[in-house]
């Protein structure tokens, strides 16, 4: 079946560091790629999304590229500040399918 | 436009007694999904309904879990007779009927704990 993998967390960085949570995915078909952040409390929300191979999403500084080759998402941020703290989820939805397929979450932890 | 709004954000049940959780989508949004998370895992999806439809409920468990999403008010997931197991957090989102199907907004959350 369709599944993600995200690297184990928690993550936790000083302020200003470079961040990589990696995401890879097994999808028999086309699937459409999200990152997902939640912060304490509250719901998940979208960060950002790519549609089909080589498509980067961004979003407040947050980068991933569709990577068919190596069937990964891989979350990137140069610079991460205190507010960044979160978890983060990577997630596929199936070309024709509607419902999301999440990975199990990597807590990140920024110090200032 | 409001969020996808979820009540109540915390519940607490005994073993045995039924739960129901309450999801009003954006409006506009006639499509609901239900996701649950248990404890230090990824979501997972339980049931995607539209208007008086349940249109995938692949991911329900086959007793005890129900939902429906009627003409009129919110979307319901009621757990009946509710076991320690049940503790989870629950999300619900939803999307537009046409265009941006991609994406779905989610919810706060209810958070239930089975005593």
């Amino acid at each position: 079946g369709n599944s993600v993998t995200q690297m184990e967390g928690p993550v936790t960085l000083s302020e200003e560091a470079f961040l990589t949570i990696n995401c890879t995915y097994t999808a028999t078909g086309y699937p459409s790629l999200f990152w997902y952040v939640q912060y304490p409390g509250e719901g998940l929300q979208l960060l950002l999304k790519a549609t089909k191979a080589d498509d980067k999403g961004s979003n407040k500084g947050f980068e991933a590229t569709y990577r068919k080759e190596t069937t990964s998402f891989h979350l990137e941020k140069g610079s991460v500040q205190v507010s960044d703290s979160a978890v983060y989820f990577c997630a596929l939805r199936m070309e024709y399918g509607n419902k999301l397929v999440f990975g199990a979450g990597t807590i990140l932890r920024v110090k200032s | 436009n409001a969020g996808v709004m979820q009540n109540p954000r915390h519940l607490v049940r005994r073993r045995g007694q039924e739960a129901r959780l309450r999801c009003s989508p954006m409006k506009g949004h006639s499509h609901v999904y239900w996701y649950r998370q248990l404890p230090e895992e990824g979501l997972k999806f339980m049931v995607y309904l539209q208007k008086e439809n349940i249109i995938d409920e692949s991911g329900m468990p086959k007793e005890r879990f129900s939902a429906e999403f009627p003409k009129e008010g919110p979307s319901i997931l009621r757990i009946q007779q509710v076991v320690r197991g049940d503790s989870a957090a629950y999300f619900c989102a939803s999307s537009p009927q046409v265009s941006s199907y991609n994406e779905q907004f989610f919810g706060p959350g209810t958070r239930l704990t089975v005593l």
